[in-house]
C-alpha cells in the first residue's frame, strides 16, 4: 500500500544548528513534492515545491532535496531559530492529473535558544 | 493580503445534529480542497472541486458527508447526522491548477468540530 513516512518523534536542536527532516515514501510515483509548516491552531503554510526532475531547491535558509531512486526528500533549515519551531509536513502530488496531495503525518521541530 | 476564510472557527454540537462548515477560497483560485485533521490520522483529503465541479470525494463518508460549491466564493461541507468520531479540525484550502498540474495550496484557519 502507499505510504508517506515522516519521523513521528520530535526533533530537538540548538539554535544556530541545521535541522534536517526526512520524508520517505513507498509505492508512489510522485510528480512533485511539497513541504508545509504548521503552527499550533493554524492551517498549514506552503514553503517549497520540488519537481521529480529536480534534485534540489533552495529558498533563503531552507533547502529541499528529492531523490526519486531512494524515494526520499530531505528538508533542511540552516542557522535555525526558535521561531522555526513548528510541525513540518511533506506532501506528495500523484494520481491522474496530479491534482491531489497526500500529506505525511509531520515532524515537530523544537529549536532551543 | 488574500487568504482563505472559514466559518465557524469552533463548533460544539450534539450527536445527531447537522453541521455546516463554510469556506471562502482566494479569489481567482480554481480548485478548492476539504481536509480533516486528527491526531491519529493526520491530514486527510475529503473532497476537492475544480471550477466548482466536484472532482473527487472518495475520502468522504458518503452516507453522512456532503460537499458543494454553490458559487465561486463559497464552498460548504455538511455532516448530517454528526457522530463523535467526526470530531476533528476541518480545513479548507484553495489553489490553482494550470495545465493539469496543481501547485501550492493555501489553507484556511480551520473549523474545530467537537461532537458530544
Amino acid at each position: 500500500s502507499q505510504k508517506i513516512e515522516q519521523n513521528s518523534e520530535a526533533l530537538n536542536i540548538q539554535e544556530g544548528k541545521t535541522a534536517t527532516l526526512t520524508c520517505n515514501y513507498t509505492n508512489y510515483s510522485p510528480a512533485y513534492l511539497q513541504w508545509y509548516r504548521q503552527d499550533p491552531g493554524r492551517g498549514p503554510v506552503f514553503l517549497l515545491l520540488i519537481r521529480e526532475n529536480e534534485k534540489e531547491k533552495r529558498k533563503e535558509r531552507l533547502k529541499v532535496t528529492f531523490d526519486t531512486t531512494l524515494k526520499q526528500s530531505l528538508f533542511h533549515i540552516t542557522a535555525s531559530q526558535p521561531a522555526d519551531s513548528a510541525t513540518y509536513l511533506c506532501a506528495l502530488a500523484w494520481g491522474t492529473g496530479r491534482r491531489a496531495l497526500t500529506f505525511g503525518s509531520g515532524t515537530r521541530l523544537q529549536v532551543q535558544p | 493580503d488574500a487568504r482563505v476564510t472559514q466559518t465557524p472557527r469552533h463548533k460544539v454540537t450534539e450527536m445527531g445534529q447537522e453541521v455546516t462548515m463554510r469556506c471562502q477560497p482566494i479569489l481567482g483560485h480554481n480548485t478548492v480542497f476539504w481536509y480533516r485533521q486528527t491526531m491519529m490520522q493526520g491530514l486527510e483529503l475529503l473532497a476537492y472541486f475544480r471550477n466548482r465541479a466536484p472532482l473527487d470525494d472518495s475520502g468522504m463518508p458518503k452516507d453522512r458527508f456532503s460537499a458543494e460549491m454553490p458559487d465561486a466564493t463559497l464552498a460548504t461541507l455538511k455532516i448530517q447526522p454528526s457522530e463523535p468520531r467526526d470530531s476533528a479540525v476541518y480545513f479548507c484550502a484553495s489553489g490553482l491548477v494550470v495545465a493539469r498540474v496543481s501547485y501550492e495550496q493555501y489553507f484556511g484557519p480551520g473549523t474545530r468540530l467537537t461532537v458530544t
